[in-house]
């Protein structure tokens, strides 16, 4: 079965500060990878996906994210983060089910990002 | 247009009883999926329907439960609640299975007494 890691369960980082939240995944076959964000009591936001292509992946509110097949990551970065990113953040891989139907999420526990001014 | 809706947004029950949660997908989409997020952790799949029919099923005890209707609207449910099925249930639905957005709800809070 797949599994998907995030290895920082907190991030603190200050307002402006650039930061990387990693997220390893344990399939050698091809997935689908992606990141999502949740803001207390909400639900999840889709950031960005990988489908295939290019392996950097560019999504919203300035966050990118790249795929790297031989190490299995696809972790998260933006490069000048805001208080209003402070929020939780998971990492999810698609799990090829019966029937080759991929729509089934496998998402790690998550990691926190906190913005200090 | 509306996103995903779910319905109620809290709940509590007493253990033993049963619950209904239900949800609305995007207009157009065909898949619902179903998720259990206890606290501290990220999601786990619970269920998913295509087409009004069961496409994959999580690692759950057969107390849960699930159908999709022909308006593409979906309700879980769990029978002969325990106190470790306190979570937020959150459901998401896609244009597809395989490889499109899954868009989520705001989730059902159960609170299980």
């Amino acid at each position: 079965a797949q599994s998907v890691t995030q290895l920082d369960s907190q991030v603190p980082v200050f307002e402006e500060a650039p930061v990387e939240l990693r997220c390893n995944y344990s399939s050698s076959v091809s997935v689908y990878l992606f990141w999502y964000v949740q803001y207390p009591n909400q639900g999840l936001q889709l950031l960005l996906k990988y489908l295939s292509g290019s392996t950097l992946v560019k999504g919203i509110n300035g966050f990118e994210a790249e795929f790297n097949k031989s190490q299995t990551s696809f972790h998260l970065r933006k490069p000048s983060v805001h208080i209003s990113d402070t929020a939780e953040y998971f990492c999810a891989v698609s799990d090829p089910g019966p029937g080759g139907s991929q729509g089934n999420l496998i998402f790690g526990k998550g990691t926190k990002l906190s913005v200090k001014p | 247009d509306a996103g995903v809706t779910q319905s109620p947004t809290h709940l509590i029950k007493t253990r033993g009883q049963h619950v209904t949660l239900r949800c609305s997908p995007i207009s157009g989409h065909k898949s619902v999926s179903w998720y259990q997020q206890v606290l501290g952790q990220g999601p786990q799949f619970i269920f998913q329907y295509y087409e009004k029919e069961e496409r994959g099923r999580g690692n759950f005890p057969d107390r849960f439960s699930a159908r999709q209707f022909p308006n593409y609207s979906s309700e879980l449910n769990v029978n002969a609640l325990l106190l470790g099925d306190s979570a937020l249930y959150l459901c998401a639905s896609s244009l597809k299975t395989v490889g499109t957005e899954a868009f989520f709800g705001q989730g059902t809070r159960l609170t299980v007494v």
